[in-house]
């Protein structure tokens, strides 16, 4: 079965520190795609990342980066020296492209909060 | 470009009441999602799209719930009688299509229309 976990509910931190969000995932599917997105106060939901199971490259993107290890099934989201800005709800994704759909199984989210 | 587009962004309606969700997904975008997300939760499908057809809408409570896409673009979710546990943020999605790769299967979503039912 699909599931994706975010054992962190609300992070705290002072502005400048770094954080790291964690995300676990289970899936039966070889093919599949992770994916991380912000949900500001506003509600929309702002795409970061996309990666695909056969690329377990880390990716670096300004102050963000993702750490994709299929040995632990984990795609961890790491904000580097962190801003106000940055406070919102983030979602872990997963989506397995066998099917074909796109049918995203979101985790239960985890709100940063960066204070000033 | 444009992203896609949601109305009306907050209503309030009374239970029992019915209420009607409307979407104008990112041109060009085949496949529509209808999301629904209860809060302190992720969203959670209610319906997918494939260009005017339906291709899962197992989680959709057909009781109370529909949606249509008639023409393969704009799309309508529908409550009707509401629930106070339809209480929710109704977030709808688009994808450009599958065969496009990587940057097809990913998902856009707008901001979301905010139903709080009393």
């Amino acid at each position: 079965a699909q599931k994706v976990t975010q054992a962190q509910t609300e992070i705290s931190v002072v502005e400048k520190e770094d954080v790291t969000l964690d995300c676990v995932y289970e899936t039966r599917d070889t093919t599949y795609y992770l994916f991380w997105y912000k949900q500001p106060p506003s509600g929309e939901l702002v795409f970061l990342i996309r990666r695909n199971s056969f690329d377990e490259q880390n990716e670096i993107s300004g102050r963000y980066s993702w750490n994709f290890q299929k040995s632990t099934s984990s795609f961890n989201f790491t904000i580097t020296a962190s801003q106000v800005v940055d406070s919102a709800v983030y979602f872990c994704a997963l989506s397995e492209a066998t099917s074909n759909t796109g049918k995203l199984i979101f985790g239960q989210g985890t709100t940063l909060q960066v204070k000033p | 470009e444009a992203g896609v587009a949601q109305s009306p962004r907050y209503k309030i309606i009374e239970k029992r009441q019915s209420v009607a969700f409307w979407c104008n997904p990112i041109s060009g975008h085949a496949t529509l999602y209808w999301y629904q997300q209860i809060l302190g939760q992720g969203p959670k499908l209610l319906i997918q799209f494939q260009n005017n057809g339906v291709v899962d809408d197992s989680q959709l409570p057909k009781d109370r719930f529909s949606a249509e896409r008639l023409k393969g673009v704009d799309s309508t979710l529908k409550i009707q009688p509401a629930k106070l546990e339809d209480s929710a943020v109704y977030l709808c999605a688009s994808r450009l299509r599958s065969s496009s790769g990587a940057e097809g299967n990913t998902i856009y979503f707008g901001e979301g229309s905010w139903l709080t039912v009393v």
